[in-house]
């Protein structure tokens, strides 16, 4: 596609519910980000996949928290019984390669509201 | 381990007028740095980059950045603000250290006033 494609964007979720997020890189992009941003503040990195390898996910606040990218095209994030400090606007990015340097596409976010 | 740091969290200027946005950082490899705009309820765009080549880099709507080492700077500038200038602003620092791990600054909100 023409950028990176997020859904749903925007979800209510009432506390303990689980919710999936869906993240369509850029074709042909090998490197796909997570972030998380709380309102007022600058996206926190999640995780980092290359193809469909989770190389990094040392910024996933609990095991609550899973993204997968089981084809290495479009990932999920999935949040299981969401909490009220779940509620931000979690951003996922791609780069056509892993390299240094490498422009990250953004997308235009899915803004979760835990209620 | 990287960080970075935006000095200031807001910053008012008067339309066509100068602009500064200030970021240091910190790493312990050679980084990557990138500034990024993001405007209300749109995604975050791309400004300029660096990755060790020139050290003043030029990026788009007249915005440009100089890294300085021996400062651990990349501030950005501009020299006549516009109207359409007034957004969120992110300084960015990225290492390869066998992950990708790419920090960003707390956002600088820049205010032009007519």
């Amino acid at each position: 596609g023409a950028g990176v494609s997020q859904s749903p964007r925007y979800k209510v979720a009432k506390r303990g519910q689980d919710v999936a997020l869906r993240c369509d890189p850029i074709s042909g992009h090998v490197s796909l980000f997570w972030y998380q941003q709380a309102l007022g503040q600058g996206p926190e990195f999640l995780t980092y996949f290359q193809n469909e390898a989770q190389l990094d996910k040392s910024g996933l606040p609990s095991d609550r928290f899973f993204a997968e990218r089981p084809e290495g095209s479009v990932s999920t994030l999935k949040i299981q019984r969401t909490q009220q400090e779940d509620s931000a606007v979690y951003l996922c990015a791609s780069s056509l390669t892993g390299g240094l340097g490498n422009t990250i596409y953004f997308g235009e976010g899915s803004w979760l509201t835990v209620v | 381990a990287q960080s970075v740091t935006q000095l200031d969290s807001h910053v008012s200027v008067s339309e066509g007028t100068p602009v500064l946005l200030r970021c240091n950082y910190s790493s312990s490899y050679s980084p990557s740095l990138f500034w990024y705009v993001q405007h209300p309820n749109k995604g975050l765009q791309l400004l300029l980059k660096y990755t060790s080549a020139a050290t003043l880099v030029k990026g788009i709507n007249g915005f440009e950045a100089e890294f300085k080492k021996s400062e651990t700077s990349f501030h950005l500038t501009k020299p006549s603000a516009h109207m359409s200038d007034a957004a969120e602003y992110f300084c960015v620092v990225s290492e390869d250290t066998g992950g990708f791990k790419t920090i960003f600054g707390a956002g600088t909100r820049l205010f032009v006033k007519a």
